[in-house]
């Protein structure tokens, strides 16, 4: 029973490269959400989907893009990576907008040197 | 939408009950309370929710104030394990705007269960 996976686990990249995290869910759940975490606080939004092909923004979308070409799949996606952009990553996904919980990955911890 | 105020940190003996307080006072009518754990930079774990009465699951029990300004997160027999960031969270009424910004994490509570 998987649940959320995210790839990759760990990753360093230089400043102006550009990578995908990608986020894979077994659940057949409708939303999908992409959270960032920085040291000592809360889990802030990113972009999310509330279904195949759709995506929108959530609080801090600049200089992120995202993908939701299947409905188990949510790519997040960094053009020109700054080191303003270290982070863990998590995913997140729910069935619908009714009292459903989120279920989380494990992140994806990202360095921009 | 409705705030949430936790104290940030507690401690807990090993085997006695975790009460976690959380204050929601703004709550509306028909939002949910939503407990959440991170245990050491993991994802963020679902412990529980509810709306009004009282809630148990294998994992712990939420109990809710009559005027719902206020609620009680209890891990009954906390272990080592138990030691993690406790999150209370509200969530706010969908709707065309918010579909997607259903859970907004604050800073939580650090629970340290003591052996």
């Amino acid at each position: 029973n998987a649940g959320v996976t995210q790839t990759p686990k760990f990753r360093v990249l230089k400043t102006g490269q550009s990578m995908t995290l990608l986020c894979a869910q077994d659940m057949n759940h409708e939303y999908m959400y992409w959270y960032r975490q920085d040291p000592g606080m809360g889990l802030r939004l990113i972009h999310y989907s509330v279904g195949e092909g759709t995506t929108a923004k959530g609080e801090v979308p600049d200089g992120y893009n995202v993908s939701r070409l299947k409905k188990q799949n949510f790519l997040l996606g960094l053009e020109s990576a700054a080191p303003s952009q270290t982070s863990v990553y998590f995913c997140a996904s729910n069935r619908d907008v009714s009292n459903q919980p989120q279920h989380f990955g494990d992140g994806t911890r990202l360095s921009i040197l | 939408d409705a705030k949430t105020t936790q104290p940030p940190s507690m401690d807990c003996a090993e085997g006695r009950a975790a009460n976690l307080p959380c204050n929601h006072s703004t709550i509306s009518g028909n939002e949910y309370v939503y407990w959440y754990r991170q245990i050491h930079s993991q994802g963020p774990q679902y412990i529980i929710h509810g709306l009004k009465n009282n809630e148990t699951n294998e994992m712990a029990s939420l109990i809710i104030t009559e005027d719902r300004k206020s609620s009680t997160l209890i891990l009954p027999h906390a272990t080592l394990r138990d030691t993690a960031v406790y999150y209370c969270i509200v969530r706010p009424r969908p709707g065309p705007r918010n579909y997607g910004q259903n859970f907004v994490f604050g800073p939580g509570t650090r629970l340290s269960v003591l052996p």
